[in-house]
């Protein structure tokens, strides 16, 4: 079955710069979430969207930003990196009447 | 506000051994869903089961069991005979019900760390 597929699956980049991830979901889901897992913490909600439009928003810097494609894949913007960027970011998708969530395997951001 | 906790940061047992990981939530919704999730060393997160707030019947997958008591808000894990390749990270999430757009963020529990041991 497909799955969430994510990209890449590590990025270094230096501090300053400016990383794109890219999320595409499981075919005919219509949610998207955006996650951020430092290191020994727990996954934290960034962002999500239903349909293409932005549904629900977390604790999401003002330096990222994302959006979802007329083909449903996500691309989630990170400009002016951190060192405390430095982490695990995960995509899940998920169907109104649907099971639940489906994540993907994850981009490995470390910033340098 | 909804909320996860989980009160065992890590847990080391023997190969073989029983063990449960806790996990106590807060939620003002009455429609809501509940998770567990393994994530091994590798980083992935390996969905187990999903549970909704009507459905407390306790349920068992091989080596895995949930118990489920809304009446103290606590949807435990137990993984009997426990082997090597338990060793993993689990979180504990819980999410509202989605109504149409809205709604379905997972909020997490900080994870139990669980070292099995040969």
């Amino acid at each position: 079955a497909a799955g969430v597929i994510q990209s890449p699956r590590h990025l270094i980049k230096e501090k300053r710069e400016t990383a794109t991830l890219k999320c595409y979901p499981i075919p005919r889901h219509d949610t998207v979430y955006w996650y951020q897992q430092g290191p020994g913490q727990d996954p934290q909600f960034l962002i999500s969207f239903y349909e293409k439009m932005q549904s629900d928003k977390g604790s999401i810097p003002d330096r990222f930003s994302a959006q979802q494609f007329s083909d449903y894949h996500s691309e989630l913007n990170m400009s002016s990196l951190e060192l405390g960027d430095s982490a695990l970011y995960f995509c899940a998708s998920s169907s109104s009447g649907g099971y639940g969530y489906t994540f993907g395997s994850g981009t490995r951001l470390t910033v340098v | 506000a909804q909320k996860v906790t989980q009160a065992q940061t890590e847990i080391s047992v023997v190969e073989k051994e029983d063990v449960t990981l806790d996990c106590v939530y807060e939620t003002r919704d009455t429609t809501y869903y509940l998770f567990w999730y393994k994530q091994p060393p590798s980083g992935e997160l390996v969905f187990l089961i999903r549970r909704n707030s009507f459905d407390e019947q306790n349920e068992i997958s091989g080596r895995y069991s949930w118990n489920f008591q809304k009446s103290t808000s606590s949807f435990n894990f137990t993984i009997t005979a426990s082997q090597v390749v338990d060793s993993a990270v689990y979180f504990c999430a819980l999410s509202e019900a989605r109504i149409y757009n809205q709604g379905g963020k997972l909020i997490f529990g900080q994870g139990t760390e669980l070292s099995v041991k040969p």
